[in-house]
């Protein structure tokens, strides 16, 4: 069974603090982990993979299959960053995500 | 760029009614999926499919089905509705399954009285 944790429902950070969203993950083989997000009124939307190793929008994911985490980070906060941040689980083979329950992201100005 | 359209945006039933949600992507897509989305539990699969006329069960398929008579047009119906369906309904879709990101819909927000 494949399962994903957000311990976080909410979090609020000020502007120009750190921002770290957890995430861990509990999968049996190596797993695929994407982080994706949802502006208010916009639809949800991949920001991104741990395969790519890339920074967007600031953001960045390590997996860490010792501590079976995928925490999203970013140096610091920008308001725009507020939104509802989900993590999610792509098994090998295997088209299905599971998605954690989400975090709300709030950036005080 | 791709486009995922839910046939609403709001939807108010009554306990008992038939219920259809339409999903349509343009991008020729093989993969679509249904999620439900509330508060505090994320998104749960409730069904997916991976071609035409092909359909598996999610994590909370009870009370729900499927159809999928053309690529582009993937169906959620509530045979009948019950108060506890009232939620926002999530579409999304994916290439082939060499590629894994899903692109999603706006959501219907239904609502059952």
């Amino acid at each position: 069974a494949q399962r994903v944790t957000q311990p976080e429902k909410l979090l609020s950070v000020f502007k120009g603090a750190p921002v770290e969203l957890k995430c861990n993950y509990s999968y049996s083989g190596s797993p695929e982990l994407f982080w994706y997000v949802q502006y208010s009124r916009q639809r949800l939307q991949l920001l991104l993979r741990h395969i790519s190793r890339e920074s967007i929008k600031g953001f960045t994911a390590d997996l860490n299959k010792g501590e079976t985490s995928f925490h999203l980070k970013k140096p610091f906060a920008q308001e725009e960053d507020s939104a509802m941040y989900y993590c999610a689980l792509r098994g090998i083979g295997n088209e299905k995500l599971t998605f954690g329950t989400g975090t709300r992201l709030t950036i005080i100005p | 760029d791709v486009k995922v359209t839910q046939s609403s945006r709001y939807l108010v039933k009554r306990t008992g009614e038939k219920v259809f949600l339409e999903c349509v992507q343009d991008m020729d897509h093989e993969n679509m999926f249904w999620y439900r989305q509330d508060p505090g539990l994320g998104l749960r699969l409730i069904y997916f499919s991976y071609d035409v006329k092909m359909k598996e069960k999610g994590d909370i398929p009870e009370g729900y089905s499927v159809s999928r008579e053309k690529k582009e047009r993937f169906s959620l119906i509530l045979e009948s509705a019950s108060t506890n369906q009232t939620s926002m309904y999530l579409c999304a879709s994916s290439p082939g399954r060499q590629f894994n990101e899903q692109f999603f819909g706006p959501g219907t927000r239904l609502t059952v009285l």
